[in-house]
């Protein structure tokens, strides 16, 4: 069975303060997805990432990069130079490559970010 | 990408009444499902919805309670029956395909509160 660990419940920080968030996950297949999606007070999911269990090159987007490690099963997210519009709820996930599709996504319990003005 | 439309985005429910949410994908997708975001919880798999056959529920999750349907590859309904106050949640529809990039898309959820 699949799971996915966020550890940290809650972070708050100081705009422009860099934070990494924390994602651990298990799984027993070879060939999975692994999801970052942001969810703002409206309550949208907001995709951020998709990394395949192939790609372990880390990615940088602005002022987001992704720290995949097969080694260590963990996939952290960091936010550079925070800003007060991150504060959200940040969710890790997972998905496993089934022979029939892609299965449905496993969710982490998020952490939520406060950043502080 | 593909853009998902639900609706309603949010309503207020009596309790024992039932409500049908809707989801609408502007392209084919294989893959559709309904998750249940409780306050302050992460997203549970309620089901996958299957063209033209019965959805797969996952554990804890009965069909007489969220019965859905999905007619075809771009519409699917799930209907939260019978409500009480702890079905009080956000429902997320999403769509995923089965080949090429794979993104899963979500609508932006229905709100429903039951009194």
């Amino acid at each position: 069975a699949q799971k996915v660990t966020q550890a940290q419940t809650e972070i708050s920080v100081v705009e422009k303060e860099d934070v990494t968030l924390d994602c651990v996950y298990e799984t027993r297949d070879t060939t999975y997805y692994l999801f970052w999606y942001k969810q703002p007070p409206s309550g949208e999911l907001v995709f951020l990432i998709r990394r395949n269990s192939f790609d372990e090159q880390n990615e940088i987007s602005g002022r987001y990069s992704w720290n995949f490690q097969k080694s260590t099963s963990s996939f952290n997210f960091t936010i550079t130079a925070s800003q007060v519009v991150d504060s959200a709820v940040y969710f890790c996930a997972l998905s496993e490559a089934a022979n029939t599709g892609r299965r449905a996504l496993t969710f982490g319990s998020g952490t939520r970010l406060q950043v502080q003005p | 990408s593909a853009v998902i439309s639900q609706k309603p985005s949010r309503d207020i429910c009596q309790r024992g009444t039932s409500l049908t949410i809707q989801c609408q994908v502007d392209s084919q997708v294989t893959m559709m499902f309904w998750y249940r975001q409780q306050p302050g919880q992460s997203l549970t798999l309620i089901a996958t919805a299957n063209q033209g056959s019965e959805a797969t529920y996952e554990s804890g999750f009965v069909i007489d309670k969220f019965p859905i349907s999905r007619p075809n590859l771009t519409f699917s309904t799930l209907t939260v029956s019978n409500m009480s106050p702890e079905d009080s949640s956000i429902y997320l529809c999403s769509a995923q395909r089965t080949a090429g990039r794979a993104e899963a898309f979500f609508g932006q959820g229905t709100r429903l509160t039951v009194v």
